[in-house]
């Protein structure tokens, strides 16, 4: 069974802080998907990383994948209230499905 | 709107009911998943269909749920005999999947919220 650890499980900072929340396994995983859900809805797709050591930003939010594809990051720069949300990493394997961590739920108040 | 579609977005029963979720996925997209998420938890896999072949079934799938995508293009979510332990969110999900690239990347509705009393 292939398992996705993501730490810390739970982040409250103020608005205009960094954070970076990791996502671990022991399995290698062929592409990695990072999402946001709100509550009462569905996760949302940020992105998507393929290659070892690939490194993608989105504005603020910088996603970097382990060169084993093992792990991978998410670093967030001069946080906001809106980015308030549960970020959940998921991991494929093959052409199957995605195995989903625990995500880190963030609270960022003004 | 063409993303994913789920109904209803939320259903009370009461236990020993049967409920049935639909889902309509973005309309190019050939595959589709059924997730099942707990307070705290990510989503766990249930089940899955490439058009209307249903290929893989998770060990969280009892008996009791029964899952359908007859052309291929909407799914049905069919819990018999509802239990407590059933209440959670069903989130559905589509991607496209072809032969060559394929990161499955998963675009997900914004799911049916079970509540067994």
């Amino acid at each position: 069974t292939q398992l996705l650890e993501q730490s810390p499980q739970f982040l409250s900072i103020q608005e205009g802080e960094n954070l970076t929340v990791y996502c671990n396994s022991s399995s290698v995983f062929s592409s990695l998907q990072w999402y946001r859900q709100e509550p009462g809805e569905g996760p949302v797709l940020l992105v998507t990383v393929v290659t070892g050591g690939e490194v993608k930003k989105l504005k603020r939010l910088t996603f970097q994948f382990g060169d084993a594809r093992k792990d991978s990051s998410l670093h967030i720069t001069a946080a906001q209230p809106g980015d308030t949300g549960l970020y959940l990493c998921a991991g494929a394997s093959g052409y199957s499905t995605l195995t989903f961590g625990k995500g880190t739920m963030l609270l960022v108040s003004p | 709107d063409t993303g994913v579609s789920q109904n209803p977005r939320h259903k009370i029963t009461k236990r020993g009911q049967n409920v049935t979720f639909r889902c309509d996925p973005i309309s190019e997209h050939n595959r589709l998943y059924w997730y099942r998420q707990t307070l705290g938890q990510g989503p766990e896999f249930l089940t899955y269909f490439q058009n209307e072949a249903q290929l893989e079934k998770s060990r969280l799938l009892s008996d009791r749920f029964s899952a359908e995508r007859p052309k291929g293009s909407f799914s049905t979510l069919e819990i018999q005999r509802t239990e407590q332990g059933d209440s959670a969110m069903y989130l559905c999900a589509s991607s496209s999947f072809s032969s060559g690239f394929f990161y499955n990347e998963q675009f997900f509705g914004p799911g049916t919220r079970l509540t067994v009393l």
